[in-house]
């Protein structure tokens, strides 16, 4: 069956290490999309992707960073610079950038200790 | 910030019908509103979405008012499995950006 599928679900880290989520999909789209979700809060945009090899910045891009050199992967490594780091992370995709029909993944929980 | 304004919070009785209305009153006139819903941890999940007729799939009913300053999604005959938080959006930004912002949306909690 056609997806995403991110990993690891659940992750713990100390403060000041980089983390690396990883986010693969199966459905031939063209745009993928990281969000970040906090407790009783909606999702805000991390960065997103239209085509490979290209990416732009969301609203909270800061302290994160992302690659996108195939279509079906775009990872995103949280940095030590990201002060507030816990939380839980989803990736999304759609066929095109002018379609907003989003595939999301189950999600990432990253932990800070 | 989102272009949509939902109640916080609603309940409604298991089998009958949950209305859950938006507010997009600064909506423009190519915009869609989506709906999606996210169940406890894990990614949302696509629902409907419309530009100016009313909307129904297997899912739900999209009703959007005339002057398209509104809309409402209607799960004909909810059940316990319909408990989640279910997010408005009107896309912000030209076509080629994509992006869809996301507010804090409605819980809906379904009751026996």
């Amino acid at each position: 069956d056609g997806g995403i599928t991110q990993s690891p679900k659940y992750l713990f880290r100390k403060e000041g290490q980089n983390v690396t989520l990883s986010c693969e999909q199966n459905l031939n789209h063209d745009a993928m999309y990281w969000y970040r979700q906090d407790p009783g809060q909606g999702l805000r945009l991390i960065y997103y992707s239209q085509i490979v090899n290209d990416f732009q910045k969301g609203d909270i891009a800061e302290g994160y960073s992302v690659s996108r050199e195939k279509k079906e992967s775009f990872p995103l490594t949280v940095t030590s610079a990201q002060k507030n780091p816990t939380a839980f992370y989803l990736c999304a995709s759609n066929p095109a950038a002018g379609a907003n029909v989003l595939t999301f993944g189950a999600g990432s929980r990253l932990t800070v200790l | 910030d989102a272009k949509t304004t939902q109640p916080t919070s609603m309940d409604c009785a298991e089998g009958r019908a949950a209305n859950l209305p938006c507010n997009h009153s600064t909506i423009s006139g190519n915009e869609y509103v989506y709906w999606y819903r996210q169940i406890h941890s894990q990614g949302p999940q696509y629902i409907i979405h419309g530009l100016k007729n009313n909307e129904t799939n297997e899912m739900a009913s999209l009703i959007i008012t005339e002057d398209r300053k509104s809309s409402t999604l209607i799960l004909p005959h909810a059940t316990l499995r319909d408990t989640a938080v279910y997010y408005c959006i009107v896309r912000v930004g030209s076509s080629n950006t994509g992006k869809l912002i996301f507010g804090q949306g409605t819980t809906l909690q379904v009751k026996p």
